[in-house]
């Protein structure tokens, strides 16, 4: 069975500090990727997806995350982070031909002014 | 738009009481799911079901069952609820299995004392 990793459990950064959240997967073939975010008392929404091209994909607010195939990883990044990026986000696989999404444990991140 | 509806937000249950968490989606989507969302474990799908008048098992549905009552609603009843079911449930909804963009409702935190 597929499964997706974040190793970063909980990350707290200054505004304007640069972002990278870890993301890697176990699953050999043809994969959709997801980012995830959930805000303070929100509900899940999508941040990001890859379906296929351009391995840089751009979401929503700034993020953007890039697929490496040869490394299983589907980072998330943001150049400079704002306070009101605070969240959790989570990382999540649709493998080829699959019915379920399979999410990682999820990254906190907390940005302080 | 209202989107995907959870009710009740809040709920306390004693060991063996039986109660239905009910999901409504306004958005004409054929495929709702069942996650929970567990801290350190990111979000497991419960049950799913592709269309109106199908259910299928997710990775964690051993005490839970599922009601597809029309397009629209999806509903999860815990028959004898225990401790280890305490958690935050999450409905979502998606135009078809396989897209991988789910839109969640806003959860509904359940405890089981």
């Amino acid at each position: 069975a597929q499964s997706v990793s974040q190793h970063n459990h909980h990350v707290i950064l200054s505004e304007a500090a640069s972002l990278e959240l870890g993301c890697n997967y176990s699953y050999g073939g043809t994969v959709n990727l997801f980012w995830y975010v959930q805000y303070p008392g929100q509900h899940l929404q999508l941040l990001l997806k890859y379906f296929s091209g351009d391995p840089l994909v751009k979401g929503i607010k700034g993020f953007e995350a890039e697929f490496i195939k040869s490394k299983f990883s589907f980072n998330l990044r943001k150049p400079s982070v704002q306070w009101s990026d605070t969240a959790e986000y989570f990382c999540a696989v649709l493998t080829g031909g699959g019915n379920k999404l399979t999410f990682g444990t999820g990254t906190q991140l907390k940005v302080e002014l | 738009n209202a989107g995907v509806t959870q009710t009740p937000k809040f709920q306390v249950l004693k060991t063996g009481q039986s109660m239905t968490l009910q999901c409504a989606q306004d958005m004409n989507h054929n495929s709702m799911y069942w996650y929970r969302q567990d801290p350190g474990m990111g979000l497991r799908l419960i049950y799913y079901s592709a269309s109106e008048g199908t259910t299928d098992k997710g990775e964690v549905p051993n005490g839970y069952n599922v009601s597809r009552l029309n397009k629209r609603e999806f509903s999860l009843r815990l028959e004898s609820a225990a401790p280890s079911q305490t958690s935050v449930y999450f409905c979502a909804s998606s135009e078809g299995l396989g897209t991988g963009e789910l839109f969640f409702g806003e959860g509904s935190r359940l405890t089981v004392l």
